[in-house]
């Protein structure tokens, strides 16, 4: 069984640029979270996705974007970046939709100049 | 709106004491909590959830609807148990809300 990966690690990106972050789920999980945590912030839910559905979101602005593979990989777009997007990105996969053990990737560190 | 509340930013106790480490939430259907917990240099993982009532590490956790409480306890800390923690909430949607964390530090 693997785990939740996240890639890259870090990514520096300038205002107005659009950035995308990829997430492959733990194997067998057809459930994958987003979340934004900023410094000394909690984890923010941005979406969810369920079998290439989004299935729940939060409260960012649509310029937030996701997609989900057939293989449940993932991915988090981001438009016309902001200095206030600079944050650390979450996924988190679940087995299947309703249960709530979610499985953490150690996240992609954005940078936004 | 739903809100998760944890008012303690640190906390530091000595090794052996009791610690104690506060939630409150804001929630208007049935609330289901949990906690997160993050050592260092590990990622986010979850620690226990209300719905089960269980003891993980010797960590437990009562869900007090009048006082709109989850705060998680433990007898005795170990050194071991130095982490940030998160209280989270789930929510309509399969949204989870977490709170600011409380980054605990056992004094040896």
């Amino acid at each position: 069984e693997t785990g939740v990966t996240q890639s890259p690690t870090h990514l520096i990106k300038t205002r107005g640029q659009q950035v995308t972050l990829r997430c492959s789920s733990q194997s067998g999980h057809n459930t994958v979270s987003w979340y934004q945590q900023a410094l000394g912030q909690g984890p923010q839910f941005i979406f969810q996705y369920y079998r290439e559905e989004e299935n729940g979101r939060g409260n960012f602005p649509p310029r937030f974007s996701g997609l989900q593979f057939p293989n449940y990989s993932s991915e988090l777009n981001v438009n016309a970046l902001e200095l206030d997007d600079s944050a650390l990105y979450l996924c988190a996969s679940t087995g299947t939709i309703g249960t709530d053990t979610q499985y953490f990737g150690p996240g992609t560190r954005l940078t936004v100049l | 709106a739903q809100r998760v509340t944890q008012p303690e930013k640190l906390l530091s106790v000595f090794k052996g004491a009791p610690v104690e480490l506060k939630c409150n939430y804001s929630y208007s259907g049935s609330p289901e909590l949990f906690w997160y917990v993050q050592y260092s240099r590990q990622r986010l993982q979850l620690l226990l959830r209300h719905i089960s009532r269980e003891s993980i590490k010797g960590f437990t956790a009562d869900l007090n609807k009048g006082e709109t409480s989850f705060h998680l306890k433990k007898p005795f800390a170990q050194e071991e148990d130095s982490a940030m923690y998160y209280c989270a909430l789930k929510a309509a949607g399969n949204q989870f809300y977490f709170g600011t964390g409380t980054s605990l530090t056992v004094i040896p």
